[in-house]
């Protein structure tokens, strides 16, 4: 049973270009995570959140409670962006990961 | 920043080697995770400490056990490893679950 579902799995886009990451889950959560991974593996947090919406720089997450769904956003897309998007929740402890959206910009 | 460092970036073990992966980090983070990370998985949960000298076990433990006693340093150990174990190993930590986490920048094993 997968508790977080990721859509699309693989995504390319041009540069410049408005993206959007979306993932659903199955369960009430109280916060969300929106986790980034480049090529050779690191992970970065990029937002945790519980409600509404977060922004940094071009990437802007939303969240709806209600729905059991969140996005993320990507505004004028880069080739430097590409990577590895994974949404999470906290759970008994610990993060249930969703599989990953796997993003090329093209230059 | 908080930092999270995974001693080695790459490994090659042999079959039926003990293998000790190391995982420090430097905030004083009460909890610290290991995961593996597999083609078409994700990332699935090996175990987890809340505290020093406790464990629990994660999604996937069989083969694997940890040590954490110190708080900083939280260690996973293949007591035998398989080549199925050949793998992405990502440490992380947290203060706590409702706060972000911080990841290493993994470990490549591969067994052969």
């Amino acid at each position: 049973k997968n508790e977080v579902e990721q859509s699309p799995q693989n995504l390319t886009a041009q540069e410049e270009e408005f993206i959007t990451i979306n993932c659903s889950y199955s369960v009430g959560i109280s916060a969300l995570h929106w986790l980034q991974q480049h090529p050779g593996g690191g992970i970065v947090s990029l937002f945790m959140l519980s409600s509404g919406k977060k922004k940094h720089g071009r990437l802007i997450a939303t969240i709806n409670i209600q729905e059991k769904h969140s996005s993320l956003h990507i505004t004028a897309s880069h080739p430097r962006d590409s990577a590895v998007y994974i949404c999470a929740f906290g759970s008994q402890g610990n993060l249930i990961f969703g599989k990953g959206t796997k993003l090329s910009v093209k230059p | 920043d908080v930092k999270v460092t995974q001693s080695s970036r790459y490994l090659v073990k042999r079959t039926g080697e003990k293998v000790f992966l190391e995982c420090v980090q430097d905030m004083d983070h009460e909890n610290m995770f290991w995961y593996r990370q597999d083609p078409g998985l994700g990332l699935r949960l090996i175990y987890f400490s809340y505290d020093v000298k406790m464990k629990e076990k994660g999604d996937i433990p069989e083969g694997y056990s940890v040590s954490r006693e110190k708080k900083e340093r939280f260690s996973l150990i293949l007591e035998s490893a398989s080549t199925n174990q050949t793998s992405m190993y990502l440490c992380a930590s947290s203060p706590s679950t409702d706060y972000g986490y911080t990841f290493g920048s993994g470990t490549r094993l591969t067994v052969v």
